[in-house]
């Protein structure tokens, strides 16, 4: 059973860069995609992007500018990095693994790490 | 981006009711979504995939059917363990989005 548990800092002060690493245990990195979605509480889901095992990576136009995402396959983690952050980046961060059987879905997520934006 | 929209944005239910949610949306994308619940402080759980296929391992009592842009996922009977707020997500295009969910309550 594949498992992923996001780390990183819950308070992130404006204008400063969010980080997150996730861990995923029971199964590789080294195949699949692998995402960041958050959520913002109250509202709903966005995805932010993928990255490939080769580093390859994928993000969404309306965060593209400010986001990395990177991959560490000696440690089995994936890391998200999202820079000049706002109030409006508080939200709930879930990384997650993107399947595929002819069609793609996010099959196991981690339960997120909430990250607040305040000085 | 692809808009997705569900209805309704809660309802409530009692152990053993049907229960339909609703997911639009707002251009084609064939068989292309995806559904999921979500109970407070967990994690996303996929349940449906390819509009109708089950996932692995979820109950028989789930159920999808549609395809273009209307989408619906049906829980033939209602169980505890079903309370929870449920998503739809779409797969046809980058970047998926997913809709605002449909929380489920006693």
């Amino acid at each position: 059973q594949v498992q992923l548990q996001e780390s990183g800092p819950g308070l992130v002060k404006p204008s400063e860069t969010l980080s997150l690493t996730c861990t995923v245990s029971g199964g590789s990195v080294n195949s699949q995609y692998w995402t960041w979605i958050r959520q913002v509480p109250g509202k709903g889901l966005e995805w932010i992007g993928n990255i490939y095992y080769s580093g390859s990576t994928y993000y969404n136009p309306s965060l593209k500018s400010r986001v990395t995402i990177s991959i560490d396959t000696s440690n089995n983690q994936f890391s998200l990095k999202l820079s000049s952050v706002t109030a409006a980046d508080t939200a709930v961060y879930h990384c997650a693994r993107r399947g595929y059987s002819g069609y793609y879905f996010f099959d196991y997520w981690g339960q997120g790490a909430l990250v607040t934006v305040s000085s | 981006d692809i808009q997705m929209t569900q209805s309704p944005s809660s309802l409530s239910a009692s152990i053993g009711d049907r229960v339909t949610i609703t997911c639009r949306a707002s251009q084609s994308i064939s068989s292309y979504l995806n559904w999921y619940h979500q109970k407070p402080g967990k994690a996303p759980k996929l349940l449906i995939y390819a509009a109708s296929r089950l996932q692995s391992g979820v109950p028989s009592r789930f159920s999808g059917s549609g395809s273009g842009t209307e989408f619906t996922l049906t829980i033939s009977s209602l169980q505890v363990d079903d309370f929870a707020t449920y998503f739809c997500q779409q797969s046809f295009t980058s970047p998926p989005t997913f809709g605002q969910g449909t929380k489920v309550e006693i």
